[in-house]
């Protein structure tokens, strides 16, 4: 089953516009992963942000942890075509061992 | 040149053959892992390894077996294929399970094969 669940399953924007999308777990967690996914190819490794952590940034990333919502958000700050792939949370719960991915935000970034 | 690499990148075969998938990696991470990504259902973890000789089962594991005799290579078995596992097969490595002595368990992912069981 899985522990993360992406919202929305797909968003298209225009370039320079900001995405935002959002990932919900079940359990608590030791910490949370962004994945991003082009097409045809392997995951590439955004962002973690661990469990006492509420907000961290990278370049135009920006991910937010709430935990007593058990919710987190990626936001994309001016987007551009190259961003146009799959996006995807990843958990490592709480006193677990396996990191499990959601199924995923299809983002389209539009010229 | 160094990286996670996998091997073929696409394959066809029939129901009921077997069929191996490669895996190699260059860091000398300690785990490795095999998943699977179908519409619909994202990516499920179908083996793990923490180490040579380490091996534990995934989300879904029956139908394939995995062996890690070398740090570097973790091999995906379909012993006999169904058209069910007809699928997207990623393999991925970390440093570590958790954050563990400054190490992290970010995981990178080899390019994936394709695999298609007719």
């Amino acid at each position: 089953s899985q522990q993360g669940e992406e919202d929305p399953q797909a968003l298209s924007i225009q370039e320079g516009e900001n995405a935002t999308m959002n990932c919900s777990y079940k359990t608590s967690i030791n910490n949370l992963q962004w994945y991003r996914q082009n097409s045809g190819r392997g995951l590439v490794h955004l962002i973690l942000i661990r469990s006492n952590e509420r907000e961290k940034h990278s370049g135009r990333l920006r991910v937010t942890l709430d935990t007593s919502k058990k919710s987190s958000s990626l936001l994309i700050t001016a987007s551009r075509a190259a961003d146009t792939a799959s996006y995807f949370c990843a958990t490592l719960p709480g006193g677990g061992n396996k990191l499990t991915f959601g199924t995923g935000t299809q983002l389209k970034v539009e010229l | 040149d160094a990286g996670i690499t996998q091997s073929p990148r696409y394959k066809i075969t029939e129901t009921g053959r077997q069929v191996t998938l490669m895996c190699h990696q260059t860091w000398s991470h300690s785990y490795m892992f095999w998943y699977r990504q179908d519409l619909g259902h994202g990516l499920r973890l179908i083996y793990y390894s923490a180490a040579a000789d380490i091996t534990d089962k995934g989300e879904v594991p029956d139908g394939y077996v995995v062996s890690r005799s070398k740090t570097e290579n973790f091999p995906l078995t379909l012993e006999s294929a169904t058209r069910s596992q007809t699928s997207v097969y990623f393999c991925a490595s970390s440093e570590s399970r958790g954050e563990v002595a400054g190490k992290t368990d970010t995981q990178y992912f080899g390019p994936g094969t394709r695999l298609t069981v007719l």
